[in-house]
């Protein structure tokens, strides 16, 4: 079966520089990768989509790629702020209207 | 537009009693889904609902569980017996038509078996 593996250990970076989080999976690759915003006490909040012949996007402070050689996403965040303090979650879904499949998710301190 | 609401947001029940838990999804998101989050695991699937069909029941735990989604509209998910097992947090998401379509999340409701 699919897994999904994000870092279980907290990322803790110093405001103003940029957070990076990694998302690997295991056999063939998702049609889909999207990443999640998560706080406490709420439910996730989309932020990107990458589909699966897309190495790059962007959006805003945030840049998520995509590489299926070594079945890894990785989420940026630059110049970040107190206030992207939270949990991040990738998800993937393989097949096109199927289930979208969490990872555990990397939560993300920001000191300032 | 409102957003995906859950009802109630906590409930806390002893083992053996039945719970029934609400779910409103956006106006006009044809599909439905719900997640749960045990203590310390990942958000995982348990069923997602196109209109009132059941697209994909693979995560439900059990027949104890059972989800319903009257009208296509609105979704309940009743749990009956409850066992300790069962606590954690329900999330409920909705989206639009769309084979990727991102998901709209309630802020879930919590569950603790006793």
């Amino acid at each position: 079966s699919q897994k999904i593996e994000q870092n279980s250990e907290a990322l803790n970076i110093q405001e103003g520089k940029t957070a990076t989080l990694t998302c690997n999976y295991t056999n063939y690759s998702p049609a889909y990768l999207q990443w999640y915003r998560q706080d406490p006490g709420r439910g996730p909040v989309f932020l990107l989509l990458i589909r699966e012949n897309e190495k790059e996007k962007r959006k805003e402070r945030l840049k998520v790629t995509f590489d299926t050689t070594l079945k890894q996403s990785l989420f940026h965040i630059t110049a970040s702020q107190p206030a992207d303090s939270a949990t991040y979650l990738c998800a993937l879904r393989w097949n096109q209207g199927g289930k979208l499949i969490f990872g555990q998710g990397t939560e993300l301190s920001v000191k300032p | 537009e409102a957003g995906v609401t859950q009802f109630p947001s906590h409930s806390v029940i002893e083992k053996g009693q039945t719970v029934t838990l609400r779910c409103d999804p956006i106006s006009g998101h044809d599909n439905l889904y719900w997640y749960r989050r045990v203590m310390g695991k990942e958000i995982k699937f348990l069923l997602h609902f196109v209109k009132e069909s059941k697209q994909d029941e693979s995560g439900m735990p059990n027949n104890r569980f059972l989800a319903e989604r009257t009208g296509g509209t609105y979704s309940t998910l009743k749990v009956q017996p409850a066992e300790l097992e069962d606590s954690g947090v329900y999330f409920c998401a909705s989206s639009p038509p769309g084979p990727n379509s991102p998901l709209h999340f309630g802020n879930g409701t919590r569950l603790t078996v006793t």
